[in-house]
């Protein structure tokens, strides 16, 4: 069974404006990890965000926030006033000592920011 | 700062030929992990590791070995390159993987083709 599941392929913001990506996931686990990583064109991977299991807050990195909804297991990443920069592939991805702690990915979103 | 280099950076490959992706890490990390990456399906675990002498297999493990003699290095070996194994392989590592809020980081990715 998908342990992470993004259902967005790709998507198109205006410059300045908000985009959020969806990120779904399935543990049965009560303590887990969430992350966002992003994959621009030249192929690195790099890290945005973390969400812990227990955290009352939404995480936020910069113009980065993670709009996390446990009943729903959801793990929505926002990024706030998009700029050209921001064109990549994002990952969702988590961490679950019931899969020892691998960390196990969803297939991806590509955003393309437009001018 | 070297972080997480892996070597080499492209390759290609004839069918049925041996070789060995390097991955060395400098920050001490416990845990190390082999992925591919293909089109649409995200980063998929091929080996794992959670500390030197200690291996394990990920999601798509067949047709590559592993070993793990120092805590510093991670190779992954291609037994007999098949065309399946053409892709894009990232190494990463992180601190133990006992806590689901331990980012990893990653290599900048070997681009491999199998002909």
């Amino acid at each position: 069974a998908q342990k992470i599941t993004q259902t967005q392929p790709g998507m198109f913001v205006q410059e300045k404006e908000a985009v959020t990506l969806d990120c779904t996931y399935d543990t049965s686990d009560q303590s887990y990890g969430l992350f966002w990583y992003k994959q621009p064109s030249s192929g690195e991977m790099i890290f945005l965000i973390y969400q812990g299991s227990y955290d009352e807050q939404n995480a936020t990195e910069g113009r980065y926030s993670l709009n996390f909804q446990k009943a729903r297991k959801s793990a929505n990443l926002v990024i706030s006033a998009s700029q050209l920069g921001d064109s990549a592939m994002y990952f969702c991805a988590m961490r679950e000592p019931s899969n020892d702690y691998k960390l196990s990915f969803g297939a991806g979103t590509t955003v393309t920011v437009r001018a | 700062n070297a972080g997480v280099t892996q070597t080499p950076k492209f390759q290609v490959l004839k069918t049925g030929q041996s070789m060995t992706l390097q991955c060395a890490q400098d920050m001490n990390h416990e845990y190390m992990s082999w992925y591919r990456q293909d089109p649409g399906m995200g980063l998929r675990l091929i080996h794992y590791s959670v500390g030197a002498g200690i291996t394990d297999q990920g999601e798509v493990p067949n047709g590559y070995n592993v070993s793990r003699s120092t805590t510093e290095d991670f190779p992954l070996r291609l037994l007999s390159a098949a065309p399946s194994q053409t892709s894009v392989y990232f190494c990463a590592s992180s601190n133990s993987g006992q806590g689901g809020n331990t980012e990893a980081f990653f290599g900048q990715g070997t681009r491999l083709t199998v002909v």
